[in-house]
């Protein structure tokens, strides 16, 4: 079973704070999600990054897929108490595979 | 399209009780999942399907069963509840591999 660890595991910020949070593996993934959750709803999905040194950004938000495609990071911009949530990453190991899930990281952000 | 649909949203077991989770997805999806969700913690895989007639095993598959007989429908089977199943439990669903869109969840409590 291939292990994705996130980190930090909680993280609590000021409004206009810029962060960045990793999920890493020893394991390749041909694709990997990130997915935001708020309190008492499911998991929804942010981005998939599937090449090895992509980089994509959704307004504030910048996901990278590292070059080996083992790790990843979300980094965010002048954040906002609207940011706060759990942020989960997710890999398939090949395409088609079923995605495992790391652990979240907690992230809350103070007006 | 009301997505994915998960009854019910609360319940109470007392150990040694059983019970089915309901997902109804109308998105037409082939897969389907069932995780579940410890305080604080990412999302572990129960069973999963990829069409209807088929399913398998995932990470933490003691103690439940499921079945699909339809695309739409994917019913999750507590038999003997016991204290280690309390837990949030969320319905997915995908087209192939990619996307997996989530139900609000359920949040159960065995006692």
């Amino acid at each position: 079973t291939q292990l994705l660890e996130q980190s930090p595991q909680f993280l609590s910020i000021q409004e206009g704070e810029n962060l960045t949070v990793y999920c890493n593996s020893s394991s390749v993934f041909s694709s990997l999600q990130w997915y935001r959750q708020e309190p008492g709803e499911g998991p929804v999905l942010l981005v998939t990054v599937v090449t090895g040194g992509e980089v994509k950004k959704l307004k504030r938000l910048t996901f990278q897929f590292g070059d080996a495609r083992k790790d990843s990071s979300l980094h965010i911009t002048a954040a906002q108490p609207g940011d706060t949530g759990l942020y989960l990453c997710a890999g398939a190991e090949t395409s088609g595979s079923r995605l495992t899930f790391g652990e979240g990281t907690q992230l809350t952000v103070n007006p | 399209n009301a997505g994915v649909t998960q009854t019910p949203k609360f319940r109470i077991l007392k150990i040694g009780q059983s019970m089915t989770l309901q997902c109804t997805q109308d998105m037409n999806h082939n897969y389907m999942y069932w995780y579940r969700q410890d305080p604080g913690m990412g999302l572990k895989l129960i069973y999963y399907s990829v069409g209807a007639g088929i399913t398998d095993k995932g990470e933490v598959p003691n103690g439940y069963n499921v079945s699909r007989s339809t695309t739409e429908d994917f019913p999750l089977r507590l038999e003997l509840a016991a204290p280690s199943q309390t837990s949030v439990y969320f319905c997915a669903s995908s087209y192939s591999s990619g996307e997996q869109y989530f139900g609000p969840g359920t949040r159960l409590t065995v006692l």
